[in-house]
């Protein structure tokens, strides 16, 4: 099956910093989505972005598709950013599920 | 708009008990929706895919049996653990489909089972 690998799995930020998450897949998918979830649990998502380049305020996308991987970059970081953030990739088989990635844990320090 | 909303949010059950957990679409319908679950800092795992009017589809290694899924009307999934052990224990995460004009997916806030 399809494999999602995202880097690096743990990032530690000072309150202001930049960042940047990678999420690498082995073969043609239909759809990206990227996700933050917060400590209580809740997905929240980020954005929706089978290619091209998306930005939503402080945080924006990238997905180059031929090359099989997606950006996630984050600016000027909150204390508010903290949490997992995770990559979905839907397959090519039409059938909608979604496969995640392990997702990378983020905490900005105050 | 795309709000998913589950029912109920924390759960505490005996062993042998069966539970359900709700999952509902609140402002689109949701012809397809999803169950997912979440083990303490690991990933989402899909269980399983509910198709209104129509028996779910399990993901490998997911017994059916044990987690029935029950996709009776556009806007509402339900999925019951049936004799629940201490293993069940986890992170149940449902997510729905918008639909037509979008493949973006949205998930509800989750329901933390407990099973003593």
């Amino acid at each position: 099956g399809i494999q999602v690998e995202q880097s690096p799995p743990d990032l530690i930020l000072q309150e202001g910093a930049n960042s940047t998450l990678r999420c690498n897949f082995s073969d043609s998918v239909n759809n990206l989505q990227w996700f933050h979830q917060n400590p209580w649990g809740q997905l929240i998502n980020l954005f929706y972005i089978p290619s091209g380049t998306k930005q939503n305020g402080r945080l924006s996308a990238t997905t180059v598709a031929t090359e099989r991987y997606s950006l996630l970059y984050i600016s000027s970081s909150q204390t508010t950013d903290s949490g997992v953030y995770f990559c979905a990739v839907e397959r090519r088989d039409s059938s909608y599920k979604l496969i995640f990635g392990s997702g990378t844990r983020l905490l900005v320090r105050p | 708009g795309a709000v998913v909303s589950q029912h109920p949010s924390r759960v505490i059950c005996k062993s042998g008990t069966s539970v359900k957990i709700e999952c509902r679409s609140l402002d689109f319908q949701a012809t397809t929706m999803f169950w997912y679950r979440q083990f303490p800092k690991q990933s989402l795992m899909l269980m399983a895919t509910s198709n209104e009017g129509s028996k779910a589809t399990y993901e490998q290694g997911v017994e059916k049996d044990k987690f029935l899924i029950n996709h009776a009307s556009l806007t509402l999934s339900t999925l019951t653990v049936t004799s629940a052990h201490p293993e069940d224990s986890s992170f149940y995460i449902c997510s729905a489909r918008v639909g037509q004009l979008s493949y973006e997916q949205y998930f509800g806030p989750g329901t933390r089972l407990t099973v003593t």
